[in-house]
């Protein structure tokens, strides 16, 4: 049963243009999210989180939103620079802090 | 601050050959947890040990195992390794408070099981 789901295995965005990356979630209870971003060979790099009190969180060129009645999130990346080509990963703790339960990522390629 | 620190980062083994892998938390980090990254199945939760207690485990059979030392550092063992254990071995630390935490992850250990 995968709870976190990203759709999109692979998505092409110029550079300097908005990127979008989508995460749906089946786990109502589910209270906390996570963005991490990962290179090839190295560990998730953690962005941005939001909680579910929220509908929205920014930091710098990166925004979260929450839709929680359509149990759906996204990020986005704006403006793309091609240093943000990477996987990226939407995770949620099953309960607590821990498991993360991750969806299968989605490799983003900003292109100069 | 110093990151998660993971040694080793590579390392090759032969089926039927047992395997430990290390990881230092952030300072002050007292979970830990392990995840395992496959092409096929994505990252996958090993288990997680705070204050030298396991306090989850994933769906691995018994051949995983960890531990937790005072110091908050931790091992993960592999037994009796198959071809399939071939994958990156992701450590993550966070506090954590009761509250929502965010894990941050090492480098990692990639493991080759021929």
């Amino acid at each position: 049963d995968q709870q976190v789901k990203q759709n999109s295995p692979s998505l092409s965005v110029q550079e300097g243009r908005i990127s979008i990356l989508n995460c749906d979630y089946t786990n109502s209870m589910f209270d906390y999210f996570l963005w991490y971003k990962k290179y090839p060979a190295e560990g998730p790099t953690f962005l941005i989180s939001i909680s579910s009190i929220k509908d929205k969180n920014e930091d710098g060129r990166f925004t979260v939103f929450l839709n929680k009645s359509a149990k759906h999130l996204s990020l986005h990346i704006v403006p793309s620079q091609p240093g943000d080509s990477a996987v990226y990963f939407c995770a949620a703790p099953r309960s607590g802090n821990t498991p993360l339960v991750f969806g299968k990522g989605t490799r983003l390629s900003v292109i100069a | 601050k110093a990151g998660v620190t993971q040694t080793p980062r590579y390392l090759i083994k032969t089926r039927g050959q047992q395997v430990t892998l290390s990881c230092s938390p952030i300072s002050g980090h007292r979970s830990v947890s392990w995840y395992q990254q496959t092409p096929g199945q994505g990252l996958q939760f090993l288990f997680e040990y705070f204050s030298e207690t396991q306090r989850n485990k994933g769906n691995f059979p018994g051949r995983f195992s960890g531990r937790q030392f005072s110091n908050s550092r931790s091992e993960m063992n592999v037994s009796t390794l198959e071809l399939g254990d071939s994958a990156l071995y992701l450590c993550a630390s966070s506090l954590p408070t009761s509250g929502q935490e965010t894990q941050y992850f090492g480098p990692g250990t990639r493991l080759l099981v021929l």
